[in-house]
């Protein structure tokens, strides 16, 4: 079993639309949750950061995290073209030395 | 623009070959991270420096080695390679060694093609 599971998709919604995004994890241990966007031939760009269980919001984007449940969301509200792209979701232990990542989503926004 | 600068971005070698990634941190950045992607395994830790000393190491292989200087750069060192070392190699940085306030940053990467 990986330590972070992340449906590859791909999902494809039509521009405007709430796109939801998630991850699970098995290890308890993980306290820092990050979300990453990455477009074709680029590296990962930092979207979202937290550490708590609850949302955390930047503009149309909303991070969720239910530690109980070992479950992350990512939220995209009002979903533009320009928001096509490939998802990761990210997570560290306190301390640890490295960032494990899920599979990552890939995304499509239909004008 | 993540402040993160690796050269070469493309890279085009024959099996058994040896090549160097180079990568710069952002400035103030004093940690770096080293992952390999590829479409089957995703992103994958190969290894962390932080300060010029060596933290940990993932799932690198024994023919690939990383150092990072005294200015902080990096560089990532894959020898005798293999078809199946093609991916694209990311360096990443931090502030410190990841988890609070030292979120990862990442470069555009290297694609690295073995034939």
């Amino acid at each position: 079993q990986k330590e972070v599971e992340q449906d590859p998709g791909p999902l494809s919604v039509p521009e405007g639309a709430i796109v939801s995004l998630n991850c699970t994890y098995s290890n308890s241990a993980f306290q820092y949750f990050m979300w990453y966007r990455q477009y074709s031939r680029k590296g990962p760009e930092l979207l979202m950061y937290t550490y708590s269980s609850g949302n955390k919001e930047d503009g149309r984007f909303t991070a969720q995290v239910d530690k109980s449940s070992k479950y992350i969301s990512l939220f995209i509200r009002d979903s533009q073209p320009s928001d096509s792209a490939t998802y990761l979701c990210a997570m560290i232990i306190q301390g640890a030395q490295k960032l494990v990542f899920g599979q990552g989503t890939r995304l499509t926004i239909n004008p | 623009d993540s402040g993160v600068t690796q050269t070469p971005k493309h890279l085009i070698t024959a099996t058994g070959q040896r090549v160097t990634l180079r990568c710069s941190p952002r400035s103030g950045d004093l940690s770096v991270y080293w992952y390999q992607q590829s479409l089957d395994q995703g992103l994958q830790f190969l290894i962390h420096y932080y300060n010029g000393e060596e933290r940990a190491k993932g799932n690198i292989l024994e023919r690939f080695s990383a150092q990072q200087f005294p200015d902080l750069h990096s560089e990532l060192n894959l020898s005798s390679l293999e078809l199946g070392d093609s991916a694209l190699y990311f360096c990443a940085s931090s502030v410190a060694t990841g988890g609070r306030n030292s979120p990862l940053h990442f470069g555009n990467g290297t694609r690295l093609t073995v034939t």
